[in-house]
């Protein structure tokens, strides 16, 4: 069956602009997860949506980061006025148990 | 708050085994997990322990002590394709992972 989807696989925003990343998760899943990863490092927690519940926002890291998730399935993280620093790899996963994430691609930001 | 511990770097050879150990601190824990990265690619599941004890799944297992907040990796018969960082990941009071950095493996042949 499909995995879970990004998109866009690569973006090149300049600093300041706003931009919106994609997350399709698989089917059914009720938990759905984003995290950025910069290079060489490990993964770092932004957000947790579980089903209907209010998402865990305790991991973005300022107010210009926020995150949605549309009828319990796609998610939209958008990071308004974009600075070097937010440049990263960000995963979005999913979850049926919480004990075994699925990861997409990965869209990877770079801020100039 | 959460942290892990883990080893930056492993290097081994083909057929070798090779274990990759994870301390954690955590206010609440879940399971402790690993996964798999290949350079440029996803994060992948390996295995998840919730209860003390070894889970054994093919060439790899996992080793969880939540008395000793410790944990490990075991790789048996090293190939050349097990050359990728493996991230040891604890859930604890919230359902989302918190990873540590990560321990590259290099498999010489």
């Amino acid at each position: 069956g499909a995995g879970v989807s990004q998109s866009p696989s690569n973006k090149v925003t300049e600093k300041g602009k706003d931009v919106e990343l994609r997350c399709d998760p698989i089917s059914g899943h009720t938990a759905l997860y984003w995290y950025r990863q910069s290079l060489g490092q490990g993964l770092e927690f932004l957000i947790y949506f579980q089903g209907n519940s209010a998402p865990d926002k305790s991991g973005l890291p300022s107010d210009r980061f926020s995150a949605e998730r549309t009828g319990g399935s796609v998610s939209t993280l958008t990071i308004q006025r974009t600075q070097q620093e937010d440049s990263a790899v960000y995963l979005c996963a999913s979850s049926s148990t919480g004990e075994e994430q699925y990861f997409g691609p990965g869209t990877r930001l770079t801020v100039t | 708050g959460q942290s892990l511990e883990q080893p930056s770097e492993v290097t081994a050879v083909e057929g070798a085994i090779v274990q990759i150990n994870c301390t954690y601190q955590t206010s609440g824990f879940y399971g402790l997990s690993w996964y798999q990265q290949h350079d440029g690619g996803a994060p992948t599941f390996l295995s998840y322990n919730a209860l003390d004890g070894l889970e054994e799944t093919g060439r790899f297992s996992s080793f969880l002590s939540r008395s000793d907040s410790y944990g490990y990796l075991l790789l048996q018969e090293l190939q050349m394709k097990d050359s990728a960082s493996y991230f040891c990941a604890v859930s604890g009071g919230r359902r989302a992972l918190t990873f540590g950095s990560g321990t590259r493996l290099q498999v010489q042949p």
